[in-house]
C-alpha cells in the first residue's frame, strides 16, 4: 500500500531552526509536495520537489532524496505565526496525491 | 473574496438526511476536487472533475456522490447522511496549464455534523 509517514507533533522556539521530516512508499513518484495548515483553515501550498536536492523559498526550504523516499521541510528563523500543521503530499505514478497526517509545529517564546 | 468558496461553512443534520455542500471558484482552474479531513488522518481524495463532462471516483467515494454543473461549480451530497460522514470537507482546485498540478487551492472548508 501507499504511506506518507511524518512526525504527529514537533515544538521548536521563536528564533530557531526546525526541520520536519517525511517518509514515503508510493507507487511511483510525480513529485513531493508541502502544504501549511494552520488551524481551522485551509491549507496552502509552500513547495514542490521533484528532483533530488534542496529547494529554498525565503525562511523555508524543502529537501528530497528520491533514492530514499525522504523529505523534510526546514523552517528558519521561526516566527509565532509558523504555528500550524505541515503536510507532506506525493503525486503517485496515476498523478493523484497521497497526503500525510500532517505534522502539528507549536512554536514557543 | 475568497477564490474558492464553499457553502455551507457549518452544518448540522440527523442521520438519513440529504446534504449537498457546493463550491464554485474564479480562479477559471479546470480541475476540482472534493476532498475530507479527519483527526489525525491525511486528507482523503472524495471525487474529482478535469473538466465539465468528467467524473471520477477518488479513494472514498461510498456514500457520495457530485455534480460538476459548470467549470466554476462543484457539488458534493450524501445521499444519505450517516455519523461517520462528520469531518471537515474541502474543495480544491488546480490549473492542469501549470508545469505541475499538485498546487492546489483549497476553499475555507465546510464542517459537517452527522446526529
Amino acid at each position: 500500500g501507499q504511506n506518507i509517514d511524518q512526525p504527529t507533533e514537533m515544538t521548536a522556539t521563536e528564533g530557531a531552526i526546525v526541520q520536519i521530516n517525511c517518509t514515503y512508499q508510493t507507487s511511483g513518484f510525480n513529485g513531493l509536495f508541502w502544504y501549511q495548515q494552520h488551524a481551522g483553515e485551509a491549507p496552502t501550498f509552500l513547495s514542490y520537489n521533484v528532483l533530488d536536492g534542496l529547494e529554498e523559498k525565503g525562511r523555508f526550504s524543502s529537501f528530497l532524496s528520491r533514492s530514499k523516499g525522504y523529505s523534510y521541510l526546514l523552517l528558519k528563523e521561526l516566527q509565532m505565526k509558523d504555528s500550524a500543521s505541515y503536510l507532506c503530499a506525493v503525486m503517485d505514478s496515476n498523478y493523484q496525491l497521497i497526503w500525510g497526517a500532517g505534522t502539528k509545529l507549536i512554536i514557543k517564546p | 473574496d475568497a477564490d474558492v468558496t464553499q457553502t455551507p461553512r457549518n452544518r448540522i443534520t440527523k442521520t438519513g438526511k440529504r446534504i449537498m455542500l457546493e463550491c464554485s471558484q474564479t480562479k477559471g482552474h479546470d480541475r476540482m476536487y472534493w476532498y475530507r479531513q479527519d483527526p489525525g488522518l491525511g486528507l482523503r481524495l472524495i471525487y474529482y472533475s478535469f473538466d465539465v463532462k468528467d467524473i471520477n471516483k477518488g479513494e472514498i467515494s461510498d456514500g457520495y456522490s457530485v455534480s460538476r454543473q459548470a467549470q466554476a461549480k462543484f457539488s458534493l451530497s450524501l445521499e444519505s447522511a450517516i455519523p461517520n460522514q462528520t469531518a471537515l470537507y474541502f474543495c480544491a482546485t488546480s490549473d492542469s496549464n501549470r508545469g505541475h498540478t499538485g498546487e492546489l487551492f483549497f476553499g475555507e472548508g465546510s464542517r459537517l455534523t452527522v446526529l
